[in-house]
């Protein structure tokens, strides 16, 4: 049974430029979170996508979207890239089950973003 | 809103001596608390949840935590530590269920030394 993976796994891009991202979530799964670590901190929550809708969104800017695919692959998109968007970028999977869930979230192994 | 605050960014212990990382959290409403940790270039695994059963929550790898919700603490310890051990640790607190946002502390990484 395949975990979360994601792709690529490395990535240098040049400021302004457009990236995008894509995850792959555990067998099973049906939700997608997508996280920024940035060096020497803890994984930052950017946004969840339940349902192939945005469900759930951090403190991070527009220039941040998602998607989600019918077969609950996730995508996500950063434009106008900045030196700070530089981070490892770390995709999540959970089945939702409401609100008596107890259930956990699988990581990736991330993508690592270099903006230089 | 809630904060996770994990004192010692670095820790260093001798292999088999006690592992002790410390980590204290915020929540206005009865939280679901996580370790994780995060070998060198991967991603993060979980180590043990608490869920609001018992208490003191048993995980992988001998690691063992306790909520005490009077010192809003959890924190994660293993008897003896091994060389396989260094890596970082980080501590997550959601406010439901684990399916909703995880917000993690800062860290800490941990070294064993021989």
């Amino acid at each position: 049974d395949a975990g979360v993976t994601q792709s690529p796994t490395h990535l240098i891009k040049t400021r302004g430029q457009q990236v995008t991202l894509r995850c792959s979530p555990k067998s099973g799964h049906d939700t997608v979170s997508w996280y920024q670590q940035a060096l020497g901190q803890g994984p930052q929550f950017i946004f969840q996508y339940y349902e192939e809708e945005e469900r759930q969104r951090g403190n991070f800017p527009d220039r941040f979207s998602g998607h989600q695919y019918p077969n609950y692959s996730s995508e996500l998109n950063v434009n106008a890239l900045l030196l700070g968007d530089s981070a490892l970028y770390l995709c999540a999977s959970s089945f939702y089950l409401g609100r008596i869930a107890k259930n956990i979230q699988y990581f990736g192994a991330g993508t690592r973003l270099s903006v230089l | 809103a809630q904060s996770v605050t994990q004192l010692g960014s670095h820790v260093s212990v001798s292999e088999g001596a006690l592992v002790l990382l410390r980590c204290n959290y915020s929540s206005s409403v009865p939280p679901y608390l996580f370790w994780y940790v995060q070998y060198p270039n991967q991603g993060l695994q979980l180590l043990l949840k608490y869920t609001s059963a018992a208490t003191l929550v048993k995980g992988i790898n001998g690691f063992e935590a306790e909520f005490k919700k009077s010192e809003t603490s959890f924190h994660l310890t293993k008897p003896s530590a091994h060389m396989s051990d260094a890596a970082e640790y980080f501590c997550a607190v959601s406010e439901e269920g684990g399916s909703e946002k995880l917000v993690f502390g800062k860290g800490t990484k941990l070294t064993v030394n021989p």
